[in-house]
């Protein structure tokens, strides 16, 4: 069993809808990530949480919109998407940001398809 | 300029057979850790095996080992005995320390699909 849980698993919107997607770890980490997986692409990093605090938002439209309440929960909201967003959005976690061995411990992920 | 270069999209691999998989990466920075992941068709990313920079030894963790090459800058993984269960897609990946002491997320490699024949 991962200690990361994202729901939901699978989502389908319309490109005018508003839809949110929650991450919760529960390994007592600090760091919290999103990532976003498309086909024949790399791991896109999306944006960066270290104590809540965001640290990284690497160019993402507008559209996509994070919130990190405390270390233990992490959201991805999501309006007026567009189809070439489809992808699979993995959230992850570590223990901080202090050095090169913090591995990430990733969720299952949410498939996302947009109509 | 690609940080991550996983040069083989896919793989055959008889069961029982040793695989290697070719991970080379980009970095001007002296500090730096180096990542292998396991994606199975569930989704879920995989924590498999690290190596840091300056270690002198080439990481292992059961049958998973790291060919660091520092000067080649290169990483591959080897998996010895393989089995069925260890058809996936394997992502390298890099986490870098700026000079103000911080790290980032990892960056990763476009992966490598292996598939474990019988």
């Amino acid at each position: 069993e991962t200690g990361v849980t994202q729901t939901p698993r699978h989502l389908v919107m319309g490109m005018t809808n508003k839809k949110s997607l929650k991450c919760e770890q529960h390994l007592g980490h600090n760091a919290m990530y999103w990532y976003k997986q498309s086909a024949k692409k790399p791991l896109e990093l999306m944006f960066v949480y270290n104590f809540k605090e965001q640290t990284e938002n690497n160019s993402v439209p507008s559209r996509f919109s994070p919130e990190c309440p405390n270390s233990s929960h992490l959201f991805l909201h999501l309006h007026t998407l567009q189809p070439e967003d489809s992808a699979l959005y993995l959230c992850a976690s570590s223990q901080d940001l202090s050095g090169t061995n913090e591995k990430l411990f990733f969720g299952s992920g949410t498939q996302l398809s947009v109509l | 300029a690609q940080k991550i270069t996983q040069t083989q999209p896919g793989m055959f691999v008889q069961e029982k057979e040793a695989v290697t998989l070719d991970c080379t990466y980009d970095t001007s920075d002296p500090s730096y850790g180096l990542f292998w992941y396991k994606q199975p068709s569930s989704g879920e990313m995989i924590f498999l095996i690290y190596q840091g920079s300056y270690d002198q030894q080439n990481a292992t963790e059961g049958r998973y080992s790291l060919n660091f090459q520092k000067a080649r800058k290169s990483a591959n993984l080897v998996i010895s005995a393989s089995q069925l269960g260890d058809s996936a897609m394997y992502f390298c990946a890099m986490r870098e320390v700026y000079s103000g002491g911080g790290a980032d997320g990892l960056t990763f490699g476009k992966g490598t699909h292996l598939i474990i024949q019988p």
